[in-house]
This record gives structure tokens, C-alpha cells and sequence, in this order.
């Protein structure tokens, strides 16, 4: 079983959807938790941290479960522009990668 | 550009040969981290370095690699007698310690034929 747990998608939705990807982790051992945004064919870059309180940037929401080993990324009124895969990542002083979740957004 | 930088961008070799890459962390980051990328897959850690000692080596790096940091500044990663299987993103990290966030590079994508 991998430690970090995602559906890989794709999600396909249209321009000002709102649209939610989970990820589960099974290495209690991560001190801290991620998500990076990945454009094709180029390096990750992170999207923002994820707090056990629930953090917000704009239209981007992450939350933390520890209890439930569980993290989601809310994204609402979806652009063109958020098209990318979407990679949770656990923190060991290594980073710990899912395998993405690749969303498109249609017009 | 003060960001972290790797060399080449592309290398396409034959099976058996032996590749070298190179990346520069951002200037004052202590640590630095070498990951590698399968299509469809996330980065895997490799390896890492605190200036120039290397504290952990993943199972995924075998015999055939080795990775330096001799000046505690850039890195290099070889691969000896290269196979198929290798062909990957090899992706470079650099962060402060006790700074979770890492900055990647651009990444060297490998073809073996």
C-alpha cells in the first residue's frame, strides 16, 4: 500500500465548478502535509500547506484529518488556468508524494 | 534566475552508458534533495543531503547510483551502466533545514534506448 493515497482522476468540469480531491496517508510519522500543483511536463510547486484548523487561499481550501489520516483540496469557481495534476504530500523531512490527481477545466 | 537549476535538461543515452547530472540549489539552502518521476506516478525520494553529508538513501537507489555533494553546494547524481528501467524525471530539491517547504528544479528527463 502506498503512504500517501490518491485517485488519480481525471476530473473533467467546466469553468466555475467547484470540485474536491481527497487523499489518505498511512505514515502517522509525517510532521506536515502538502499540496503541490504539477503542470505537464514540468516540476512541482507548492499550492499551499494543510492545517488540522483548515487553511484558505482564495479559492483553494485544504483541510487536515489526522484522526482519520485524510486531506482534501477544495477548489471553487474553477478556471481554465487551475488545469494541472494535484499531488498530496506528506512530510517526513522527506517529501512523501501521492501519484496526483489530474484535474481539467473545460470551457 | 535564483532558483534551483539542473543540467542537462534532456539526455538521451544508450543502455549500458553511464549519466551524470548536475543541480545547483538556491544559493543559501542547506539541504538538497534528489527525487525521480514516472510517467503517471509522483516523485519518489532518492536521496538527501544536509550541506555535504548525505543522511538517508531510499532502497530505490541501487548500487548502479551515486550522488555527491562535496562542497556542500551543487550536487551530481551518476547512474552507471544505465537500463531501460531508469528512464525517468530526475528531480532536484533544495530547502533550508527545519524549513518544510522544498523548491524544485526543473528536472533532467532521462530516455534510455
Amino acid at each position: 500500500r502506498k503512504e500517501v493515497e490518491q485517485d488519480p482522476g481525471p476530473f473533467n468540469v467546466p469553468e466555475g465548478a467547484t470540485v474536491a480531491f481527497n487523499c489518505t496517508y498511512s505514515n502517522s510519522a509525517s510532521q506536515s502535509f502538502f499540496w503541490y500543483r504539477q503542470d505537464c511536463r514540468k516540476e512541482p510547486k507548492l499550492l499551499m500547506s494543510v492545517y488540522s484548523s483548515g487553511n484558505e487561499d482564495g479559492r483553494f481550501t485544504a483541510q487536515l484529518n489526522r484522526a482519520s489520516q485524510y486531506i482534501s483540496l477544495l477548489i471553487r469557481d474553477s478556471k481554465l488556468s487551475d488545469s494541472a495534476t494535484y499531488l498530496c504530500v506528506g512530510n517526513t523531512d522527506k517529501l512523501i508524494f501521492g501519484t496526483g490527481t489530474r484535474l481539467q477545466v473545460f470551457p | 534566475d535564483t532558483g534551483v537549476s539542473q543540467d542537462p535538461r534532456h539526455k538521451i543515452t544508450k543502455r549500458g552508458q553511464n549519466v551524470t547530472f548536475r543541480c545547483d540549489p538556491i544559493s543559501e539552502h542547506n539541504r538538497l534533495y534528489w527525487y525521480r518521476q514516472t510517467l503517471g506516478q509522483g516523485p519518489e525520494f532518492l536521496t538527501y543531503f544536509q550541506n555535504e553529508a548525505q543522511l538517508e538513501k531510499s532502497r530505490l537507489l541501487s548500487d548502479r547510483f551515486s550522488a555527491e555533494r562535496p562542497k556542500g553546494s551543487f550536487s551530481t547524481l551518476e547512474i552507471q551502466r544505465t537500463e531501460q528501467g531508469d528512464s525517468a524525471m530526475y528531480l532536484c530539491a533544495s530547502s533550508l533545514a527545519g524549513e518544510a517547504e522544498q523548491f524544485f528544479g526543473p528536472g533532467t528527463r532521462l530516455t534510455v534506448l
